[in-house]
């Protein structure tokens, strides 16, 4: 099983500021990786698939990058709204799809 | 719109069984693959399991945690899927989120989460 780990586990951010986000996989899953943000008592959303394709509706702050074993999720310019937990999922190597334990993006 | 409503949940003792539903509108249902995926309170993600669809046998796949124990069904005359959980364990604690998944590189992610079910096991 591929063991995803992100970091940091929190990361404090002033609104506007850029902010990067860091999913490693323990062995290479190509591109097969999306991102998810999620707020509290909500499910979560997809961002980022494929490593660097936004989903529809997904503003363009929002970019993702690498392949293989080393992915990065910025944020241009944080808005109110992007204070959130982001989770990366790989889906190369399934069952299962792992998932990161998570990054929480908290206001500085 | 896509909709996927959970529902089902509730509080149970260990062992015993539970079904939840999710009811898929907005989308061709019986065209997606489906998963569920819990999240223990404060926790992380957890994928529990995958149903794929007529042309696929209806084909299953299940996380280690819960092999053997829960069952993932579909009606596609009904737009529902279902997660019928057995011995259930206090581990087994959750919300669980109902997904519709994008099939790619012979697997695929999920793009819509319906706003999950509690489902609680508690003496």
């Amino acid at each position: 099983e591929i063991v995803m780990t992100q970091s940091p586990a929190t990361l404090s951010v002033s609104p506007g500021e850029g902010a990067t986000l860091s999913c490693r996989a323990s062995q290479s899953v190509n591109t097969n990786l999306v991102w998810y943000q999620q707020k509290p008592g909500q499910a979560p959303r997809l961002l980022i698939y494929g490593a660097s394709t936004r989903a529809t509706g997904i503003p363009a702050r929002f970019s993702g990058s690498g392949s293989g074993t080393e992915f990065t999720l910025t944020i241009s310019s944080l808005q109110s709204e992007d204070f959130a937990v982001y989770y990366c999922q790989q889906y190369n190597n399934w069952p299962p799809g792992t998932f990161g334990q998570g990054t929480k993006v908290e206001i500085k | 719109e896509v909709q996927l409503v959970e529902s089902g949940g509730g509080l149970v003792q260990p062992g015993e069984s539970l079904r939840l539903s999710c009811a898929a509108s907005g989308f061709t249902f019986s065209d997606h693959y489906m998963d569920w995926v819990r999240q223990a309170p404060g926790k992380g993600l957890e994928w529990v399991g995958r149903i794929r669809q007529k042309a696929k046998s209806y084909s299953t796949n299940y996380a280690a945690s819960v092999q053997g124990r829960f069952t993932i069904s579909r009606d596609d005359s009904k737009n529902s899927l279902y997660l019928h959980m057995n011995s259930l364990k206090i581990e087994d604690t959750a919300v669980y989120y109902c997904t519709r998944v994008v099939a790619v590189a012979g697997s695929g992610y999920s793009d819509y989460w319906g706003q999950g079910t509690l489902v609680t096991v508690s003496s």
